[in-house]
This record gives structure tokens, C-alpha cells and sequence, in this order.
């Protein structure tokens, strides 16, 4: 397995602005997943973009994959002041393999 | 479905005392694993469970860590002898290995946090 390296480490914007969180990885991907982590909710999963896929949407959720480039990025608009955790971008490298983590990135949403 | 469970939620213990920390994972998740996290870190990989047998293990994890899922349900880690250093949260998460695309996504418990004083 391989973890993503995110960038930046920390990140504060203010409401209503749009955050956009980066990640590498080293090798070729299965899918690569971004899971979010605050004390309200715990560490929970946010949305999972396949190999095959450039860019996936949810809500106020967009991920891009650049394969090419070992990249992802996570864009969240219009942000709330609930959106403040920390964000873990997770590669998968084989099918069913186990999920490591990062250090993840701090978004801090001021009102 | 509840989600995965885990309990205690807190435990407070003292150096050289043994804990247990238990998890029950989704009902139909196959898989099972617990991470240890410390403030500001990321979860760290402790060890994986597919069904009752026990895939991986860290080799980060000292031989004071047990696991172990009896039935394939619910799954037991056991701390011996704790440290100060011990301190940390322990998540559990379970998943399924049946999806037909290979995507393993988590689903994780709220936590046991362990203070060893």
C-alpha cells in the first residue's frame, strides 16, 4: 500500500470562499479516496474516484485525477464553517488492499 | 445497521495494567481493521482481519498488541502491560471485500481513546 502525500498542511479560508486541497502519490491506483475527519462526525468517507476517471462530482465535492501526474485534487465550494477537519486523501493501490494514511490536511473554515 | 461500534469510548488506565478495546464492524463487512491515531497524525495501519483470520500485522506493533475476531464478527485488541507512550485513539473499521470493482472503502467507529497514566 502507499499513503498520499497532501499539500497544503493547513489551509483557513472564509466562509463561502472555495478550498482546494492537493495530493500525490508514488505508484498506479486502484482508486483513490478522500476521507474527512472532525469531532462531530468522526472519520468518515467522503467520495472515491476510480483509475479510469478524471473528474467526479458530489454535492459541493470535486475531485480531479491526473494519472499522468500522480495527482488528485479535492475542491469544496462555497465552504462552511462546518467544513472545518482535516482531509485525508488515501490512494488504493491494489484491489481490496488495506488503506493508509497521511498526516491530512487542517481546513479551517472561519465564519 | 448501526455503523461499526466500538467500547469503550474512554479508558483511563494506569502504566503495566492490561485494556481491551472492543469492535463490532457492519454486519455484512468481511473486513475488519484497527488503526491507532495520536493527535495531529493520521491513522496508523495497526492489522487486518478477512473474516476470523488475521491478514496483516504491523511491524510497527509491539508483541504487547493482540488481536483477535473468534467468529468473524466482532474483534477484540488487547493491550499488555501498557506504556504512556500506548496513548492514542484506536479505530476500528470494517469494509467489504465483495464489491466487485476492488474499491475497499472504510467505514470507521467513533473510537476508543486509551490514557495510560
Amino acid at each position: 500500500s502507499q499513503q498520499g502525500e497532501e499539500d497544503p498542511q493547513a489551509l483557513s479560508i472564509q466562509e463561502g470562499e472555495n478550498a482546494t486541497m492537493n495530493c500525490s502519490y508514488k505508484t498506479s491506483i486502484n482508486n483513490l479516496q478522500w476521507y474527512r475527519q472532525n469531532s462531530g462526525r468522526g472519520l468518515v468517507h467522503l467520495i472515491l474516484i476510480r483509475s479510469n476517471e478524471r473528474e467526479k462530482h458530489s454535492g459541493r465535492l470535486r475531485v480531479t485525477l491526473d494519472t499522468s501526474k500522480k495527482s488528485s485534487s479535492l475542491l469544496i465550494t462555497a465552504s462552511r464553517a462546518a467544513d472545518t477537519a482535516s482531509y485525508f486523501c488515501v490512494p488504493q493501490t491494489g484491489a481490496n488492499s488495506k488503506l493508509t494514511f497521511g498526516k491530512g490536511i487542517t481546513l479551517s473554515v472561519r465564519p | 445497521d448501526t455503523g461499526v461500534s466500538q467500547n469503550p469510548r474512554h479508558k483511563i488506565t494506569k502504566r503495566g495494567q492490561n485494556v481491551t478495546f472492543r469492535c463490532d464492524p457492519i454486519s455484512e463487512h468481511n473486513r475488519l481493521y484497527w488503526y491507532r491515531q495520536t493527535l495531529g497524525q493520521g491513522p496508523e495501519f495497526l492489522t487486518y482481519f478477512q473474516n476470523e483470520a488475521q491478514l496483516e500485522k504491523s511491524r510497527l506493533l509491539s508483541d504487547r498488541f493482540s488481536a483477535e475476531r473468534p467468529k468473524g464478527s466482532f474483534s477484540t485488541l488487547e493491550i499488555q502491560r501498557t506504556e504512556q507512550g500506548d496513548s492514542a485513539m484506536y479505530l476500528c473499521a470494517s469494509s467489504s471485500q465483495r464489491t466487485l470493482s476492488g474499491a475497499n472503502v472504510l467505514t470507521f467507529g467513533a473510537g476508543s481513546r486509551l490514557t495510560v497514566l
